[in-house]
């Protein structure tokens, strides 16, 4: 149990559909990340939030975007949905500052894309 | 981002010691060597870190080669609840203010016998 919470737990859409995923961070985390992990692979970094701005993106199309509000939740939205956009979408929150602050993980998002 | 090459697979027994290896021979002198593990239909959790000396922590130990192009992640008592697949991954702190991002490889697989 990390104290992240992901919602929802799966969803399915079909190509061409937009998709919005949720997360709560941790308390006093005020940085996230979010991840996707194709089946059988590690997950692949896709950006990174920090005071409501993304600071760091991964190698993803634009069609790809978030949010982050000041309460430090996040939003991941995902436009004209691709089949190869299933996968699990995770999301890591930690804080800022100090030597190193561990990454703490949600349990993710399933998504299928018919 | 400098690569980490791990073994595809691993197996060994309850209540025995597991050597979990790691070369990244390309690790540059401000990389630090992160291991986290994913359970099954779980995030990704934090295990240990370290930078040049070996480490310790009530998961586990991170002993690191002299000329850090290799280290090995050891459990010291195996049970059943560590069969994960493990990251070895590296991550340079610097890189973007208050970064947090992390290249995931394939991973090992760990499975654990009773």
């Amino acid at each position: 149990e990390t104290g992240v919470t992901q919602s929802p737990t799966h969803l399915i859409k079909t190509r061409g559909q937009q998709v919005t995923l949720r997360c709560s961070s941790q308390s006093g985390h005020n940085t996230v990340s979010w991840y996707q992990q194709a089946l059988g692979q590690g997950p692949q970094f896709i950006f990174q939030y920090y005071r409501e701005e993304e600071n760091g993106r991964g190698n993803f199309p634009p069609r790809f975007s978030g949010l982050q509000f000041p309460n430090y939740s996040s939003e991941l939205n995902v436009n004209a949905l691709e089949l190869d956009d299933s996968a699990l979408y995770l999301c890591a929150s930690r804080r800022s500052g100090g030597s190193y602050n561990e990454q703490f993980f949600g349990p993710g998002t399933r998504l299928t894309v018919l | 981002d400098a690569k980490t090459t791990q073994p595809n697979s691993m197996e060994s027994n309850e209540e025995e010691p597991v050597h979990l290896p790691c070369n990244h021979s390309t690790i540059s002198g401000t990389d630090y060597i992160h291991w986290y593990r994913q359970l099954p239909s779980q995030g990704p959790e934090y295990v240990i870190h370290g930078l040049t000396s070996n480490v310790n922590n009530r998961m586990a130990s991170l002993a690191i080669a002299e000329d850090r192009k290799s280290s090995t992640l050891i459990l010291h008592r195996a049970t059943l609840r560590d069969a994960a697949v493990y990251y070895c991954i590296l991550r340079d702190p610097g890189v973007i203010q208050g970064a947090q991002k992390l290249v995931f490889g394939q991973g090992t697989r760990l499975t654990i016998n009773p």
